[in-house]
């Protein structure tokens, strides 16, 4: 079952613009990650934020966790083309070590 | 190196038909993984492997069977395909990072 619900579904931009795709869950948790899935491809992963962590930084993206509220949210700053793809939230928790992914954002920058 | 390869890249089966979906990787990892991604439904896990010689169900594993048959190669098998298996198929691996997962290139199956 889904842990994270990434929110929007769909999100379409202009290339230079900001793009910010939130995830929320329901259960505690010891991190959680981000992953990019571009067309007809497997998952890549971006970033993991540690529960005691509330930002982290990689290149253009910013992601925040604020686990009082159990969310997080990705920034991706001066999106570009090839930013298009869907993003997937995955949270882990407990000690089994395997993330719980949630159904993805998908977004397309414009040229 | 190649990283976490999958065969075949698309099949079409018949109902009732059976078939292997192959994963190798070569990054001496020793978790492996088997997931399906359903529109809108995200990854689900089928089953999973710690490591060579041991596997366990995931969330939805009815219908399908595992071979972890060394630590390089994940093996899935449906013994006998239905149209609700219709799906994009992908192998992962996991490596000392807990939950940093690696994935292959996906098996788009149709059955029907």
């Amino acid at each position: 079952s889904q842990q994270g619900e990434e929110d929007p579904q769909a999100l379409s931009i202009q290339e230079g613009e900001n793009a910010t795709m939130n995830c929320s869950y329901k259960t505690s948790i010891n991190n959680l990650q981000w992953y990019r899935q571009n067309s007809g491809r497997g998952l890549v992963h971006l970033i993991l934020i540690r529960s005691n962590e509330r930002e982290k930084h990689s290149g253009r993206l910013r992601v925040t966790l604020d686990t009082s509220k159990k969310s997080s949210s990705l920034l991706i700053t001066a999106s570009r083309a090839a930013d298009t793809a869907s993003y997937f939230c995955a949270t882990g928790s407990g000690g089994s070590y395997i993330p719980t992914f949630g159904r993805g954002t998908s977004l397309i920058v414009h040229p | 190196n190649a990283g976490v390869t999958q065969t075949p890249k698309f099949q079409v089966l018949k109902t009732g038909q059976s078939m292997t979906l192959q994963c190798a990787q070569d990054m001496n990892h020793n978790s492996m993984y088997w997931y399906r991604q359903d529109p809108g439904m995200g990854l689900r896990l089928i089953y999973y492997s710690a490591s060579e010689g041991t596997t366990d169900k995931g969330e939805v594993p009815n219908g399908y069977n595992v071979s972890r048959l060394n630590k390089r190669e994940f093996s899935l098998r449906l013994e006998s395909a239905a149209p609700s298996q219709t799906s994009v198929y992908f192998c992962a691996t996991q490596g000392r990072t807990p939950y940093e997962q690696y994935f292959g290139p996906g098996t788009r199956l149709t059955v029907t």
